[in-house]
């Protein structure tokens, strides 16, 4: 069974704070996605990683698929509260549809 | 990326009975999709992909004669939670594809409560 610890569990950070949330498995991953999902809803596609070492932005987030394709790591700047959600890293063993989510990390920000 | 709607968004039912979730996708003719479950506070966990036109498949440790899945037509696959009860409730969530390699895209969800 793939599993995908993430860390940390929850984090309460300020407005304008930076943050990293980890995505850690030992297990290798042809593609890992990243998601957030707002309370009652489905989540939301923000990024696909699928080459080692990849580095991927979008505005103030910063995604990296490690270079063994095991691991992964979401860095936001300036968190705003906007970025308040869960957070689930989801990997990919052979196609895109079967995925092994993580055990996410919720985030809030706070003005 | 696909659209796909998910009906009702809540649902509360009494023990015994039987609650029908449909999924549709509205953009594409979507041949599998997935339906997962969520807990309070928890991620999600893959319960069972549906397939157009035959049976669907279970992932291990999911009653298939509990929640039956019907995926009749290319645009809607279906998931009923037959004779619910207390621990049934969850959120349950949809979605689906365009392709084997394509990222998956999901319903907002259906809040299930069985009292």
């Amino acid at each position: 069974t793939q599993l995908l610890e993430q860390s940390p569990q929850f984090l309460s950070i300020q407005e304008g704070e930076n943050l990293t949330v980890y995505c850690n498995s030992s297990s290798v991953f042809s593609s890992l996605q990243w998601y957030r999902q707002e309370p009652g809803e489905g989540p939301v596609l923000l990024v696909t990683v699928v080459t080692g070492g990849e580095v991927k932005k979008l505005k103030r987030l910063t995604f990296q698929f490690g270079d063994a394709r095991k691991d992964s790591s979401l860095h936001i700047t300036a968190a705003q509260p906007g970025d308040t959600g869960l957070y689930l890293c989801a990997g990919a063993g052979g196609t895109a549809s079967k995925l092994t989510f993580g055990t996410g990390t919720r985030l809030q920000v706070t003005l | 990326g696909a659209v796909v709607s998910q009906h009702p968004s809540r649902v509360i039912c009494k023990s015994g009975t039987s609650v029908k979730i449909e999924c549709r996708s509205l953009d594409f003719q979507a041949t599998t999709m997935f339906w997962y479950r969520q807990f309070p506070k928890q991620s999600l966990m893959l319960m069972a992909t549906s397939n157009e036109g035959s049976k669907a498949t279970y992932e291990q440790g999911v009653e298939k004669d509990k929640f039956l899945i019907n995926h009749a037509s290319l645009t809607l696959s279906t998931l009923t939670v037959t004779s619910a009860h207390p621990e049934d409730s969850s959120f349950y969530i949809c979605s689906n594809n365009r392709g084997p390699y394509s990222p998956l895209h999901f319903g907002n969800g259906t809040r299930l409560t069985v009292t």
